[in-house]
């Protein structure tokens, strides 16, 4: 069955270190994204892609970096510069129109110890 | 730019009871309308779309949800609810062209037996 897979499901992260999540997805899907979900804040665009070797800063792009070199994937890397890390980060990815919405990762909870 | 309003941030229904989750818009063309279910430490899943046609759409789990233009709303439903339903749902919209949904800030329901 075709469908994002988002690894590892839980990350611990120390202060100063960088650490990268992963998002494999095997639908075709053209557009790729990722999100970060705090309690309370609903989901807020961190980077998004919609063609490979192309991406685009969402709306909390700071502290964070992308790559997309293949189709299928789209890892996220955390950086030292961000500076409350800790929280649920979503991939989803998308067809190249919006009729179909988004197909969701089942998430990773990032926190720092 | 299309927005997306949830009124309510938490609502709390008795088992058995119906439930009406309001979502409102703001889209100038013929809005793409999603409801998408998340429960805790998961991925959303999709509920239900609208694209065209006729205006009450129904989803899995027994969810339906009416678009009313002349009220830019895209209120879901259900004449029942079972403690199962208990979690977090998003309303998003998308534009006719391109693919990037924008999502409400959630309704976290919660079920009492």
């Amino acid at each position: 069955d075709g469908g994002i897979t988002q690894s590892p499901k839980y990350l611990f992260r120390k202060e100063g270190q960088n650490v990268t999540l992963s998002c494999e997805q095997n639908l075709n899907h053209d557009a790729m994204y990722w999100y970060r979900q705090d309690p309370g804040q609903g989901l807020r665009l961190i980077y998004y892609s919609q063609i490979v070797n192309d991406f685009q800063k969402g709306d909390i792009a700071e502290g964070y970096s992308v790559s997309r070199e293949k189709k299928e994937s789209f890892p996220l890397t955390v950086t030292s510069a961000q500076k409350n890390p800790t929280a649920f980060y979503l991939c989803a990815s998308s067809s190249r129109d919006s009729l179909y919405g988004y197909t969701f990762g089942s998430g990773t909870r990032l926190t720092v110890v | 730019a299309q927005s997306v309003t949830q009124p309510d941030i938490h609502i709390t229904v008795s088992e058995g009871a119906s439930l009406e989750l309001r979502c409102n818009y703001s889209y100038g063309a013929t809005p793409y309308l999603f409801w998408y279910v998340q429960s805790p430490g998961q991925g959303l899943q999709l509920l239900l779309k609208y694209f065209s046609g006729d205006t009450l759409v129904q989803g899995i789990k027994g969810f339906e949800a009416e678009f009313k233009r002349s009220q830019s709303s895209f209120n879901l439903r259900k004449p029942s609810v079972h403690w199962s339903d208990a979690a977090e749902y998003f309303c998003a919209v998308g534009a006719e062209y391109g693919n990037k949904l924008v999502f409400g800030a959630g309704t976290i329901l919660r079920v009492k037996s």
